[in-house]
């Protein structure tokens, strides 16, 4: 079955450590993305790529590194200049057209302690 | 810009009642309108969407949405709900121009009760 792949389900690390979490997809989507959920505060979209090899900031980048150099994988890294990164990370793809939905991951869970 | 009001953070309800999740967006432009479910960690489904036509939406497990432009709304409802409709509900809105990128309201958390 086609879908996403986010690992690990949930991630702990110590403060001033960067780390990444992975995002893989199957469905041959062109256009991947990650999103930030907090409690009260819905989704915010940390970066967002079109394309392989091509990835725009969202509303919230800073303190967050992405590449883009195959379709099916789209990794997230938070790095130590993100100053409150536990939350719970949602990556997502769609086909790219601008009516098309998005298909989401089961998320990653981050604590930073 | 877009932004995307869910007027009610937590909506308590009885199995077998009826119930209505607000949704009010603000755009300059024409949107695309959707409802995502998210049940306890996991990610989001969608439910239903809005593209264009009838302005009544249904999906296949009983809820419903109305588009209503001249309010700026698209409200989710559902005549009866059920124990296993119990999960957070997104409403999210994408600009009809340019990329695909959507706007997501705070959530509602639907309780059904027994």
């Amino acid at each position: 079955d086609g879908g996403i792949t986010q690992s690990p389900k949930y991630l702990f690390r110590k403060e001033g450590q960067n780390v990444t979490l992975s995002c893989e997809q199957n469905l041959n989507h062109d256009a991947m993305y990650w999103y930030r959920q907090d409690p009260g505060q819905g989704l915010r979209l940390i970066y967002y790529s079109q394309i392989v090899n091509d990835f725009q900031k969202g509303d919230i980048a800073e303190g967050y590194s992405v590449s883009r150099e195959k379709k099916e994988s789209f990794p997230l890294t938070v790095t130590s200049a993100q100053k409150n990164p536990t939350a719970f990370y949602l990556c997502a793809s769609s086909i790219g057209e601008i009516n098309s939905p998005l298909h989401f991951g089961n998320g990653t869970r981050l604590t930073v302690t | 810009a877009q932004s995307v009001t869910q007027l009610d953070s937590q909506v308590p309800v009885f199995e077998e009642a009826p119930v209505e999740l607000r949704c009010n967006y603000s755009s300059s432009v024409s949107v695309y309108l959707f409802w995502y479910v998210q049940y306890p960690n996991q990610g989001l489904q969608l439910l239903l969407k809005y593209l264009s036509g009838s302005t009544l939406v249904e999906s296949i497990n009983g809820f419903e949405a109305e588009f209503n432009k001249s309010q700026t709304s698209f409200h989710l409802r559902k005549p009866s709900v059920h124990i296993s409709d119990t999960a957070e509900y997104f409403c999210a809105v994408s600009p009809s121009g340019g990329y695909n990128k959507l706007i997501f309201g705070a959530g509602t958390r639907l309780a059904v009760h027994p």
